[in-house]
Order: C-alpha cells, then sequence, then structure tokens
C-alpha cells in the first residue's frame, strides 16, 4: 500500500517563525499536492507539484512556498507565520496518469500558531 | 470556475438505516471525474467511490452508491446498512480530464452514525 507520512501529527509555532512541513511518499508517484482543511471551508489546495522542481499554485498560496527537490519529498513552507495560519495541513500523492486516480493522503498536520 | 457544492453540514442516521448525502457542482467541462472521500476520527482521507462523467451508469461500491444526474450536476451518495464505522466526515470532490488529479473539494457532511 502506497504510504505518505507527514513528519509531525500536532505542530505549535509563533508567530513569525519560518515553519517547515514535511511530507513523503514511497511509491514513486509524479504528482503531490498541499491541502490546508479548515471547518466548514472544507479542502483547500494550497500547492501542487507534477514533477521534481515543478510547482504550480493552487487556490490559497498566499503566505505560502514550496520545495520538491526530491520525487518523494514534498514540503511546505510558511515563511513568517501568521495566526490565520492554524489550520490542519493534510499532504497527498498520485501516480500521475490523470484526473480519475485516486489521491492517496497522510495523515494530517495540525499548526497551531501562537 | 469549479465549484462543489454540499447543502448538509451535519446529518445523522440509525445503524442499519440508509442515508443520502447531497451534492452539487458547477462546471464547464465535458470530460470530469466526481469522487467521494470520507475522513474518520483518526483524520486518514479514504476513497469512498468515484465516478466519470461520461459514463451513465452509477458507480457502487458495496453498500456505497451513487446517485448521478449530469444535466442536473448532481451527484449524491447513498449508504445503505448504515455502520457505526460509517460516522465520519464526507466529502464530495471534482476533478477535470485534462487536470494533474488536483481536486476541488466542498466544504464537507458530518455523519453520525448512532446506534
Amino acid at each position: 500500500d502506497v504510504k505518505v507520512t507527514q513528519s509531525s501529527r500536532y505542530l505549535v509555532k509563533r508567530t513569525g517563525e519560518k515553519v517547515f512541513l514535511e511530507c513523503v511518499q514511497d511509491m514513486d508517484h509524479e504528482n503531490m499536492f498541499w491541502y490546508r482543511q479548515d471547518p466548514g471551508l472544507g479542502l483547500r489546495l494550497i500547492y501542487f507539484s507534477y514533477d521534481v522542481k515543478m510547482k504550480e499554485k493552487g487556490d490559497i498560496p498566499e503566505g505560502y512556498s514550496v520545495s520538491r527537490e526530491k520525487k518523494e519529498r514534498f514540503s511546505l513552507i510558511l515563511e513568517s507565520a501568521s495566526t490565520n495560519q492554524t489550520s490542519m495541513y493534510l499532504c497527498a500523492s498520485s501516480p500521475g496518469q490523470g484526473g480519475y486516480e485516486k489521491l492517496f493522503f497522510g495523515s494530517g498536520t495540525q499548526l497551531s500558531v501562537l | 470556475a469549479q465549484t462543489v457544492t454540499q447543502s448538509q453540514p451535519e446529518m445523522s442516521v440509525q445503524e442499519a438505516e440508509t442515508v443520502t448525502l447531497s451534492c452539487t457542482y458547477d462546471t464547464s467541462e465535458n470530460n470530469y471525474y466526481l469522487f467521494w472521500y470520507k475522513q474518520p476520527p483518526s483524520r486518514q482521507m479514504i476513497l469512498v467511490i468515484r465516478q466519470e462523467a461520461y459514463k451513465q451508469q452509477n458507480a457502487t461500491e458495496n453498500r456505497f452508491s451513487v446517485n448521478f444526474q449530469k444535466a442536473a450536476k448532481s451527484f449524491s451518495l447513498k449508504i445503505s446498512d448504515s455502520q457505526l464505522g460509517d460516522t465520519a466526515m464526507y466529502f464530495c470532490a471534482f476533478t477535470h480530464g485534462g487536470s494533474q488529479g488536483n481536486l476541488i473539494f466542498g466544504k464537507g457532511t458530518k455523519l453520525s452514525v448512532k446506534p
């Protein structure tokens, strides 16, 4: 089974800190995604990557950046964390064959910015 | 722009009963795909069922089935013989054929199955 691993389940950071959220997948998937989940808002796409060093903005990229130096790893970076970035962050991957394939999700990182 | 709407923030059902979760979407695309994902308290998102827009036959997966009404842009999920383990958030999602698989999600429906 595909495994998508997010490095932290819970994270507490201070306003202004630089925050790294790490995601690793073990099935050689081409595509990787970062979503943000908030109650009453569902999941919203922050960034995605369809190849190493390639990235595309999603619906809410402001305040975030990403890095994909290796195929299996996709990092989400909060350059200067703010309280409105307190949220659940979900990483996902997919093989890259097209729109019908399912996404494989990590278990999420609940980030609190104080 | 594509949108996905789930109009029921919360629902409850008795164990062994049937429940239907609603989802509507808006798109100008002809080639697209629709999904239902489940998120139990463990937070792990699990694919429940998916439907290709060009297929008229409704998808089924064991106790889960969809009612896909393309003209009405409606994609509801029916859960039969509800079980306590079905308690979860359910998200309807959309992607179009030319995408890289990035999904657009609805806001979710919290389903509680009561014993």
